[in-house]
């Protein structure tokens, strides 16, 4: 069964990066042919969906994040990365991450308890 | 303001039959994009519930069903139960602006 599990410091500074880490357990992040995503939640409001990365590289990112958004992955250690920098108070959220059903468009099929990160000063 | 439009709040008795309705527009559920829908209980992760319209994910009860018609979709849930309350999103895909991954604000399901 595949699990997903996001870690990296819970509070940023203002106008500091955002980095989390999704470790995958159950299957090979690079051996199938599958998006591997993060999409965040704003305490009580609704779901936005961050960007997501095939497993050959190729990188989606949300329109209003373009250029602050990075999404990488360490295949070696079966993780996938997440950057956003210069932070301010509405990017405080639940971070997911997650994995395609099958291709970007078949919906997400597996999600990761989440991370709730708080920027503040 | 979400690209896809859901009613903040349903509520039906148990039992009972309710929909949840997903306005789109031409560029996404009206292209003819899937449509999937998600379940979010009280402090858990959302959890696929329909996939491509209308189709269910092994484990999910028949209770839940899918439609699209145009550019709306819909969710609906027969039998109400009280385990069934919870936050309901749909999503689907988005052609503008090169294309992104779009979710539906999110519809709060009460069982009364």
């Amino acid at each position: 069964q595949l699990q997903l599990q996001e870690s990296g410091p819970r509070l940023v500074k203002p106008s500091e990066t955002l980095s989390l880490t999704c470790t995958v357990s159950g299957g090979s992040i690079s051996s199938s042919s599958y998006y591997w995503a993060w999409i965040r939640q704003p305490p009580g409001k609704g779901l936005e969906w961050v960007g997501s990365m095939y497993s050959s590289g190729s990188t989606y990112y949300s329109p209003p994040l373009r250029g602050r958004v990075t999404i990488s992955m360490d295949t070696s250690k079966n993780q996938f990365s997440l950057k956003l920098t210069s932070v301010t108070a509405a990017d405080t959220a639940t971070y997911h991450c997650a994995r395609s059903r099958v291709s970007l468009l078949s919906g997400i099929g597996y999600w990761g308890q989440g991370a709730l990160v708080t920027v503040s000063s | 303001q979400s690209v896809l439009t859901q009613p903040p709040s349903v509520s039906g008795a148990p039992g009972q039959r309710v929909t949840i309705s997903c306005s789109g527009s031409s560029s996404n559920i009206g292209a003819g994009f899937d449509v999937h829908w998600y379940q979010q209980l009280p402090g858990a992760a959302p959890k696929l519930l329909i996939y491509s319209d209308n189709s269910r994910p092994s484990g999910v009860s028949d209770r839940f069903s899918g439609s699209k018609s145009g550019t709306s979709a819909s969710l609906a849930l027969t039998g109400l139960q009280a385990e069934d309350e919870a936050d309901y999103y749909c999503q689907s895909y988005d052609n503008t602006l090169s294309g992104h991954l779009v979710f539906g604000g999110g519809t709060k399901l009460t069982v009364l």
